[in-house]
């Protein structure tokens, strides 16, 4: 069936360098939405991308949606010690029930 | 406006034994959506309750099972606990409309020894 990939899994970074953690799938997605869960904490919605192409920003985080809807990024801009977490994609794949199919996600760590 | 509450916080258990986790939901969030976390993965979901019937069921056995009570707030019920059922449990409230983002509780870190 339908998985949603994150790539990479780990990824270290030294503070003010950029980060960027991609999902991906082979079949069409539908509603991506991103978390963000630190160590030892619960997930927090970061955003929510509906429309191909579609581009949003929250100050140094840039969330994109591809064309043709198959991946999604997310990028963070000259990293700081507060951006370390797991970064999650979830993909609601059209339910109406606000399931949600959660990748894997990328764990980052930032050293000063 | 109240987050989302879990108890207990952790809980450890014996193999075949039951245990009940509980959560309370969001202010105003009609939906209650539980899921396990295992080690180093994602969230899978559980299943979700909305106005006290199941909405939603994910690939887990029928000894998980919930409930929702009039308040919104839910339980999540496991028997003949396994190994493998050592996880986070995450529970997660929402409006229940389409596109709603998850407002997660802090979890119930589960060990089944």
């Amino acid at each position: 069936g339908q998985q949603v990939m994150q790539i990479p899994q780990y990824q270290h970074v030294q503070e003010g360098e950029d980060f960027t953690t991609y999902c991906n799938s082979s079949t069409t997605l539908s509603n991506i939405q991103w978390y963000k869960q630190r160590p030892g904490g619960h997930p927090v919605f970061l955003i929510q991308l509906v429309k191909s192409g579609e581009v949003k920003k929250q100050k140094r985080l840039t969330f994109q949606f591809g064309e043709a809807k198959k991946n999604s990024s997310l990028h963070i801009t000259a990293t700081q010690t507060t951006d370390v977490g797991t970064y999650f994609c979830a993909d609601d794949r059209g339910s109406t029930l606000g399931r949600l199919y959660f990748g894997r996600g990328t764990q980052l760590t930032v050293w000063p | 406006e109240t987050g989302v509450t879990q108890s207990p916080t952790h809980l450890i258990k014996t193999r075949g034994q039951q245990v009940t986790l509980r959560c309370s939901s969001q202010s105003g969030h009609n939906t209650v959506s539980w899921y396990q976390q295992a080690l180093g993965q994602g969230p899978q979901f559980i299943f979700q309750y909305y106005r006290e019937e199941e909405n939603g069921r994910g690939n887990f056995p029928p000894r998980f099972s919930g409930l929702q009570f009039p308040n919104y707030s839910s339980e999540l019920n496991v028997n003949a606990l396994e190994l493998d059922d050592s996880a986070l449990y995450l529970c997660a409230s929402s409006l229940g409309a389409w596109n709603s983002p998850l407002h997660f509780g802090n979890g119930t870190r589960l060990t089944v020894t």
